[in-house]
């Protein structure tokens, strides 16, 4: 069945510092891609997204592109900012059951 | 985008007790409302659909008699945990559906601790 593989965090960082969260799917088809944020204290967000191969999502800084030949949606950020700081989730859709499936989330910890 | 709060934030019950969660679209009417759960450093898991009317629909696997599901009206659907059990404790959180087919607004989520 579909699987969304993403890298264990925390993943800690100093300001400014160049970011990549990795994640990697398994699906049938042609899934939709998607990048969440949850905020301390806040509900998921959505990121980003791509609905194909080669597509490029972007918001607020962050981008990832829709890699179909090594099924990847890898996160990054040339500068981070201690704001930044958050649970990042992949997540894809896809399939007869059009459900979301997410990946185990990863802590970013910036700091100043 | 949509508001979602739940209620409570956190709570702590002994073994055996039930608990209700509350999910409250703020802003949005939402015939259909997602219950999820996620265990520590595990994902999201889909547990049920919740349908404004009628009967949740459950995942594979989740018990609908433990895990009660009512979407009384528009904004507000409620999740009750059943005599509930240490292996219940777990992070619950609920969604509802944007007018977008990708989208969908998540509330804050629930930690549940079951003594």
């Amino acid at each position: 069945g579909n699987s969304v593989t993403q890298m264990e965090g925390p993943v800690t960082l100093s300001e400014e510092a160049f970011l990549t969260i990795n994640c990697t799917y398994t699906a049938t088809g042609y899934p939709s891609l998607f990048w969440y944020v949850q905020y301390p204290g806040e509900g998921l967000q959505l990121l980003l997204k791509a609905t194909k191969a080669d597509d490029k999502g972007s918001n607020k800084g962050f981008e990832a592109t829709y890699r179909k030949e090594t099924t990847s949606f890898h996160l990054e950020k040339g500068s981070v900012q201690v704001s930044d700081s958050a649970v990042y989730f992949c997540a894809l859709r896809g399939g007869a059951t059009n459900k979301l499936i997410f990946g185990t989330g990863t802590l970013l910890a910036v700091q100043p | 985008g949509a508001v979602v709060s739940q209620h409570p934030s956190w709570v702590i019950c002994k073994s055996g007790t039930s608990v209700k969660i509350e999910c409250r679209s703020l802003d949005f009417q939402a015939t259909t409302m997602f219950w999820y759960r996620q265990f520590p450093k595990q994902s999201l898991m889909l547990m049920a659909t919740s349908n404004e009317g009628s009967k949740a629909t459950y995942e594979q696997g989740v018990e609908k008699d433990k895990f009660l599901i009512n979407h009384a009206s528009l904004t507000l659907s409620t999740l009750t945990v059943t005599s509930a059990h240490p292996e219940d404790s777990s992070f619950y959180i609920c969604s509802l559906p944007g007018t977008g087919t990708d989208t969908q607004y998540f509330g804050p989520g629930t930690r549940l601790t079951v003594l």
